[in-house]
């Protein structure tokens, strides 16, 4: 069974200090890797793609690697808010149109 | 910007009744999905139609059925609800091609289900 691993599961920082979540998975034949983050209560939004050619991708104050061959990504965010805290969700897709999710790590920013 | 709606942020329902969440997305996207999502088993696929009139099982399709009469909205029915059902239910879509790496799925914000 393919698996994506998070670690930690929870994390909490003092604002203004960088960010750095983790994402495992088993499958090497990964067509790309989504990161997504989730407010209490509500749906996924999408943050990054990254394709499985791809190293990494930027967005703003979000940076998100891909090492295909070890079976990791990392998403970086920079100089952290408290607007920042939510659930950060990683999940890759193989062949055929489903994803396969981690279980999240949940994030407090403390002002 | 692509949005997907859903019909309701909050339902509650009682056992043995048969339940309609409702999908719609507007980027003409031939993928729509449905999951489940429980604490400690994360998200979990239930079904997805790459089509109109479309349908693929996921992994956990017992229970549920679907309906994709157009290409626009995405049904999830639960036959006969019963308690383990009770669940945030999240629908996405994503434009097509299975093998390609471009194609990000995209969310809407939820249906809380609760049954009672």
């Amino acid at each position: 069974k393919q698996e994506v691993t998070q670690i930690p599961a929870a994390l909490s920082v003092p604002e203004g200090e960088n960010l750095v979540l983790n994402c495992s998975f088993t499958d090497s034949a990964i067509y790309n890797l989504q990161w997504f983050r989730q407010d209490p209560g509500k749906g996924l939004t999408s943050l990054l793609l990254i394709q499985s050619s791809q190293r990494e991708q930027t967005s703003g104050r979000l940076n998100a690697s891909l090492d295909k061959s070890s079976g990791r990504s990392t998403l970086y965010i920079a100089a952290s808010q408290p607007g920042d805290s939510a659930t950060y969700l990683c999940a890759y897709k193989a062949a055929g149109n489903k994803l396969t999710f981690g279980g999240g790590t949940r994030v407090l920013v403390k002002p | 910007d692509v949005k997907v709606t859903q019909s309701s942020r909050y339902l509650v329902k009682r056992t043995g009744e048969k339940v309609f969440l409702e999908c719609v997305q507007d980027m003409d996207h031939e993928n729509m999905f449905w999951y489940r999502q429980d604490p400690g088993l994360g998200l979990r696929l239930i079904y997805f139609s790459y089509d109109v009139k479309m349908k693929e099982k996921g992994d956990i399709p017992e229970g549920y059925s679907v309906s994709r009469e157009k290409k626009e909205r995405f049904s999830l029915i639960l036959e006969s609800a019963s308690t383990n059902q009770t669940s945030m239910y999240l629908c996405a879509s994503s434009p097509p091609g299975a093998d390609s790496s471009y194609n990000e799925q995209f969310f809407g914000p939820g249906t809380r289900l609760t049954v009672l």
